[in-house]
């Protein structure tokens, strides 16, 4: 069982539709982060939040907008996508303070999204 | 700048036989490194990781990575393969010194496990 849950598995929406992906971690970390893994491209990070400061947006479209209310909850929420960003979103969480260099990563079984 | 490189992007071996996916990887500091394994609808999950401690890691179902700094490289292994080992699997190494919260995964290397 898996200490990162994320929901909803899957979600097929159209381009002008609003929604949030949602991830929860049972773990005690204090830092969170949101992947995308497309088909035939290395694993892309999009966000990291360390004790629910935002501290890395790596050049992340506005029409991806993360949330973090707190050190166990992280939210995406959705609006205007492209086909394009149809994709494998994982979240993933760690300790102290990011992760870095000596602490991994645990990830949840990610949100298939599929934009028409 | 740190980056990894997978050298396989499949790897197809018959079961109860050995496993070799290798992996370099470039850093201008020392390094941590992982090998982490994604099932098929799954997240990916942590199969061992070097901090600077043992050269030679073991990590879970049977794997081991060794590192080699003269190489650069951090192979992950395995004895003899089991149907269940087939996966993607993944090479990651730290971006940086501290706790920067930043892992540069590798391309990926799928296994394929024939009866």
């Amino acid at each position: 069982e898996t200490g990162v849950t994320q929901t909803p598995r899957h979600l097929v929406m159209g381009m002008t539709n609003k929604k949030s992906l949602k991830c929860e971690q049972h773990l005690g970390h204090n830092a969170m982060y949101w992947y995308k893994q497309s088909a035939k491209k290395p694993l892309e990070l999009m966000f990291v939040y360390n004790f629910k400061e935002q501290t890395e947006n790596n050049s992340v479209p506005s029409r991806f907008s993360p949330e973090c209310p707190n050190s166990s909850h992280l939210f995406l929420h959705l609006h205007t996508l492209q086909p394009e960003d149809s994709a494998l979103y994982l979240c993933a969480s760690s300790q102290a303070g990011g992760g870095g260099s000596n602490q991994p990563q645990h990830f949840g079984d990610g949100t298939r999204l599929s934009i028409l | 700048a740190q980056s990894v490189t997978q050298l396989d992007s499949h790897v197809s071996v018959s079961e109860g036989t050995p496993v070799l996916l290798r992996c370099n990887y470039s850093s201008s500091y020392s390094p941590s490194l992982f090998w982490y394994v994604q099932h098929p609808n799954k997240g990916l999950q942590l199969l061992l990781k070097y901090t600077s401690a043992a050269t030679l890691v073991k990590g879970i179902n049977g794997f081991e990575a060794e590192f080699k700094k003269s190489e650069t490289s951090f192979h992950l292994t395995k004895p003899s393969a089991h149907m269940s080992d087939a996966a993607e699997y993944f090479c990651v190494v730290s971006d940086g010194p501290g706790n920067t919260g930043k892992l540069i995964f590798g391309q990926g290397t799928t296994l394929q496990v024939k009866p």
